[in-house]
């Protein structure tokens, strides 16, 4: 069964970072690519990141691209989001997607979401 | 622009079916989308895959009760023999190369 199992969200201050994580199990992580996928309270889902399964290639949301870097580590099933100079519009619960295949596809899996909340 | 429109929601009976609209922008209408649910206070769930000839793959665990078909542009969901647990938001999702794409979603609500 596939798990993904997101840590590192709190509060923090405008300007503020963090560092989320995803502990992956169940699958074949270095073969799927993966994505952050956040959601504004009462708003929709929103794309932030993803990056290819080797990690070598990373593509992001204009609204996050220069703040935001997604990275992995293959050998501990382990995916990262850092995130710095927050904004109040980050606000969001992040979650962890993990994608159909090794560049692209469909999202096939879901964790459970971190909450992040930029106030001051 | 490649863009996902969604009816912000939708209503029906228990018992009946529902057949919810995922709308792919011009130019992109051969493109597949995924189906995901979301429960109220939950994670979203992946349902399925539609690709544009109306095949559909739908994820473990999913009911016969959904299920998946194109036609152009647009991408159908469509819910049978609704139960009260069906009730939630409904997103459409697409990808390319470097991009991945959510509709606004739907609000599905079981009367």
């Amino acid at each position: 069964e596939v798990q993904l199992l997101e840590s590192g969200g709190g509060l923090v201050q405008p300007g503020g970072s963090l560092r989320l994580s995803c502990a992956a199990s169940g699958f074949t992580f270095s073969s799927h690519a993966m994505s952050w996928v956040r959601q504004a309270p009462g708003k929709g889902l929103e794309w932030v990141s993803t990056i290819v399964a080797r990690g070598t290639i990373t593509y992001y949301a204009d609204s996050v691209k220069g703040r935001f870097t997604i990275s992995r580590d293959n050998s501990k099933y382990t995916l990262y989001l850092q995130v710095n100079s927050l904004r109040g519009e980050d606000t969001a619960i992040y979650y962890c997607a993990k994608d159909y295949d090794t560049l692209s596809g469909p999202v096939d899996s879901w964790g459970q979401g971190t909450l992040v909340t930029v106030s001051s | 622009q490649l863009v996902l429109t969604q009816s912000p929601s939708a209503s029906a009976s228990l018992g009946a079916s529902v057949k919810l609209t995922c709308t792919l922008s011009s130019g992109h209408s051969s493109y597949a989308i995924a189906w995901h649910q979301q429960l109220p206070e939950k994670g979203p769930r992946y349902l399925m895959k539609v690709n544009s000839d109306g095949s559909h793959n739908k994820g473990d665990g999913i009911p016969e009760r959904f299920s998946g078909s194109s036609s152009g542009a647009e991408r159908y969901l469509t819910i049978s023999s609704l139960q009260s647990e069906d009730e939630a938001d409904y997103y459409c999702q697409t990808w390319g190369t470097g991009i991945r794409v959510f509709g606004g979603g739907t609000k599905l609500t079981v009367l």
